[in-house]
This record gives structure tokens, C-alpha cells and sequence, in this order.
């Protein structure tokens, strides 16, 4: 059974601010690992996926995952409040075939202007 | 690009009626859609996995007669909620896959079951 676990928050962080968000998984093979932002009553949007170990980065976004410490973490540089919204970590298995993503159940993110 | 769509966006129905849920992708073929439910303040559930052409694939206590999943075509996927009653009242979202790693939602279908 693949477990994703996020702090459910609420995260606070001034405007301006560097977020940052943290998750763990308990499958050691998997290989797959995204953010998702959603906003309330809305659907989750695809924000950064990361496969290898290290950081990506993608504007004010910034992916970082370690698979030997099962860690994967998401940085928001100068934080906006339209940033507010609950992060989603999801996580699928090892090969193309491991279609299924297995989500955290999101930590909060509040920007504060 | 990757952008899915689904309709209807909300639907409130009697106890007892059927309600079908579309969901498109809109400028790619998926070869595969997941469905979601997600209740308030919980994170997604995943339902079913379906392949163009073949039978979903049902995630462990989802009854399968209750939630029918059709994916007739490489761009459309169907979810259709059988008898439906007030616990099955939840938003459901799809999600589909070009054939990489990456899954894109639709919208969502905010669904009230009176």
C-alpha cells in the first residue's frame, strides 16, 4: 500500500516569503513525483513534476526530491496571495504501467499580504 | 495543451435517478482516464482506471455496477452514477494521459444527490 503523507497545515508565510512544503512516501520504488495546486471548489492543476534526484526548477517553483530519505518538497519563492490554495503530493510506482497516482491529502498554503 | 473537460460541471438529481459525467480530452488522445471523488477537505480518491477500448479497472470497494465507466474513444470517457443517493454526493474529477507520466484533471462535476 503506497502512503503519501503531507502536514495538512495551515502554512502562513508573509507575502514575499519563501514556502515550503514537504512530503514523504513510503513506497521506496516509486519513480514518479508531482504538485498539484488546488483551489477551493476547483480541480487540481499540474504545477511541477520531478523524476530524478535533485532540484528542478520552474519560475518561483522549485521541486526537490531525495529518493534515498523518501522526501520530496516544493519551494514558492516571493509568494504571492494568489498562491493560497492546498498543495496536493502525488506519487506513482515504478514503470509506465504503474498508472495510478497516490495523493497526500495536501497541506494548506495561506499568503498573507 | 492538455487540457480535459468535463460536463456537466454540477448536477443535483433525485434519489434514485442515474447521472452520466463526460469527460473530454481536448487537444490529445488519452490512452488512459482515471476517475476520481473527493469529498470536503479530503484529499482524491481514486475510483477507476479505464483504457480506451477495454474495461475499467475498479479501485478496491467501488462497486463497479454502481459507477459505469465507458471510454469509448481515445478523447471521451463516461461516468455514469447508477441509482444514485445522497451519500454519493461528492465532487468527481477525471484525470487523463497522453501516454507519459503526467495527468491532467478536468474540472470537475460537483454532484448533489437530494
Amino acid at each position: 500500500q503506497k502512503e503519501v503523507e503531507q502536514n495538512s497545515g495551515p502554512l502562513s508565510v508573509p507575502e514575499g516569503a519563501i514556502a515550503s512544503l514537504n512530503c514523504t512516501y513510503s513506497d521506496r520504488g516509486s519513480q514518479s513525483f508531482f504538485w498539484y495546486r488546488q483551489y477551493s471548489g476547483k480541480s487540481p492543476e499540474l504545477i511541477m513534476s520531478i523524476y530524478s534526484n535533485g532540484d528542478k526548477e520552474d519560475g518561483r517553483f522549485t521541486a526537490q526530491l531525495n529518493k534515498a530519505s523518501q522526501y520530496v518538497s516544493l519551494l514558492i519563492r516571493d509568494s504571492q496571495p494568489s498562491d493560497s490554495a492546498t498543495y496536493l503530493c502525488a506519487v506513482n510506482g515504478p514503470g509506465t504501467g504503474a498508472n495510478n497516482l497516490f495523493f497526500g491529502t495536501g497541506t494548506r498554503l495561506t499568503v498573507i499580504p | 495543451g492538455a487540457v480535459v473537460s468535463q460536463h456537466p460541471s454540477r448536477v443535483i438529481c433525485k434519489s434514485g435517478t442515474s447521472v452520466k459525467i463526460e469527460c473530454r480530452s481536448l487537444d490529445f488522445q488519452a490512452t488512459t482516464m482515471f476517475w476520481y471523488r473527493q469529498f470536503p477537505k479530503k484529499s482524491l480518491m481514486l475510483m477507476a482506471t479505464s483504457n480506451e477500448g477495454s474495461k475499467a479497472t475498479y479501485e478496491q470497494g467501488v462497486e463497479k455496477d454502481k459507477f459505469l465507466i465507458n471510454h469509448a474513444s481515445l478523447t471521451l470517457s463516461t461516468l455514469t452514477v447508477t441509482s444514485a443517493h445522497p451519500e454519493d454526493s461528492s465532487f468527481y474529477i477525471c484525470s487523463a494521459r497522453e501516454g507519459g507520466r503526467e495527468q491532467f484533471f478536468g474540472p470537475g462535476t460537483r454532484l448533489t444527490v437530494l
